[in-house]
């Protein structure tokens, strides 16, 4: 049981490159999430997907776009990355919407 | 917007102290509210999740206790480790949506 994984852990882009992070969970949970953390401004909501299906845009959902390929996979796309788009990226799963979201470790991204 | 402060942004404790964090929320009209812990360069780990009709909710060490009327919530460690040394983060979900609005967090270092 690995919980919430998410690919790559690291990664470098420049200026205007496009890249898809992945994130997948293997608990048969319906609502997954991505939140991005920044120093100084703490977590935020970019997306979500309630269930299997849906999507529906968070707090800071601009330059940004998700699909939840099935059950298990929630992934967000960066069209044309921006150096404002260098943050931590957290995908995150609960079971249902009010029960404790569980995280992935993480990826860090780095735009030039 | 549901605000969410974190005070103290940083503590620093010998072991064998007992702690308080504090969370405090601007709107009263709360979901629930998460504790999380994240250690340096990781991901979240889920503590304790107190739903909007409970008091309170403990585990092991932990206890966190949740007063809506005044939108506050605090987290209680007692007999603390330098193991405890990490960021703990408040989280509260509103009824209106899925994502959780995070406090920026207080930076705990326990030493030996």
């Amino acid at each position: 049981n690995a919980g919430v994984t998410q690919t790559p852990k690291f990664q470098v882009l420049k200026t205007g490159q496009s890249m898809t992070l992945q994130c997948a969970q293997d608990m048969n949970h319906n609502s997954m999430y991505w939140y991005r953390q920044d120093p100084g401004m703490g977590l935020r909501l970019i997306y979500y997907s309630a269930s299997e299906g849906t999507t529906d845009k968070g707090e800071v959902p601009n330059g940004y776009n998700v699909s939840r390929l099935n059950k298990r996979e929630f992934s967000l796309r960066l069209e044309s990355a921006a150096p404002s788009q260098t943050s931590v990226y957290f995908c995150a799963s609960s079971r249902q919407r009010s029960e404790t979201q569980y995280f992935g470790p993480g990826t860090r991204l780095l735009v030039l | 917007k549901q605000e969410v402060t974190q005070i103290p942004a940083a503590l620093s404790v010998p072991e064998g102290e007992n702690l308080v964090l504090n969370c405090s929320f601007t709107d009263s009209a709360i979901y629930n509210l998460q504790w999380f812990r994240q250690d340096p360069g990781k991901g979240l780990t889920s503590l304790l999740l107190i739903q909007s009709s409970q008091r309170e909710q403990t585990s092991g060490r932990l206890n966190a206790s949740l007063d809506k009327s005044s939108g506050r919530s605090t987290l209680y460690i007692a007999a603390s480790q330098p193991g405890d040394s990490a960021t703990y983060l408040c989280a509260v979900q509103t009824p209106s949506g899925y994502a959780l609005n995070f406090g920026k967090g207080t930076s705990l270092l326990v030493t030996p």
